[in-house]
């Protein structure tokens, strides 16, 4: 069965960091395109970062120099290690993975269940 | 590239016929996918490529347009169709959602 369970999330004081893991079954994260999506409470999506297969990596402009996605192969893990934490960081944070065809990503056709990481004092 | 969805909720009765909007701030081609979220899951992807329905999703689902333009209908709404859907826009590196439309139970 495809599936993708996320852990690592809790509650972390502001400017404090922490690495979420997504582990993949089903398939091999390697040759796949992943991403990482959050949801705030009671907010819509918001996409956050991307690794494509060939090792390129991209971030949205509200997280970038603060998160890092990467993955271990042996592991079929996928990371995002996440640090200088703000409270605007506070949600549910999704692992997915990207939908590949014709050169180009489609969309995101697998997620986890997601993990929860909270900002505060 | 920002994508403005309309209306942020609407109220409808199953069997009605509803139509969601998804504006792009530039041209995005046909990379632009639609999600159904119900409360507490994760997305489901319906619609990928403007119009190309996903594996195992109704056809009352369906998608159109291209550019800056897409819409999203639902032909005949379900019970179980009542959640919040997404459009997501694939064109570049940095692939922003929509901020959602509510569909619930008039």
């Amino acid at each position: 069965e495809v599936q993708l369970v996320e852990s690592g999330g809790g509650l972390v004081q502001p400017g404090g960091s922490l690495r979420l893991s997504c582990a993949a079954s089903g398939f091999t994260v390697s040759s796949n395109y992943m991403s990482w999506v959050r949801q705030a409470p009671g907010k819509g999506l918001e996409w956050v970062s991307i690794t494509y297969s060939g090792g390129n990596t991209y971030y949205a402009d509200s997280v970038k120099g603060r998160f890092s996605i990467s993955r271990d192969n042996s592991k079929n893990t996928l990371y995002l290690q996440m640090s200088s934490l703000r409270d605007e960081d506070t949600a549910v944070y999704y692992c997915a993975r990207d939908f590949y065809q014709s050169n180009h990503v489609h969309g995101m056709d697998v997620w986890g269940q997601g993990t929860t990481v909270t900002v505060s004092s | 590239i920002q994508l403005t969805q309309s209306p942020s909720s609407l109220s409808a009765s199953v069997g009605d016929r509803v139509t969601i909007t998804c504006r792009a701030s530039q041209g995005i081609r046909s990379y632009l996918a639609w999600y159904q979220q119900k409360p507490g899951k994760a997305p489901k992807l319906l619609i990928y490529a403007g119009s190309t329905l996903q594996s195992g999703v109704p056809s009352r689902f369906s998608g159109s347009g291209s550019g800056t333009d897409f819409t999203l209908t639902i032909s005949s709404l379900q019970p179980e169709d009542f959640a919040t859907y997404y459009c997501q826009q694939l064109n570049n590196y940095l692939f922003t959602f929509g901020g959602g439309t509510k569909v619930e139970i008039k």
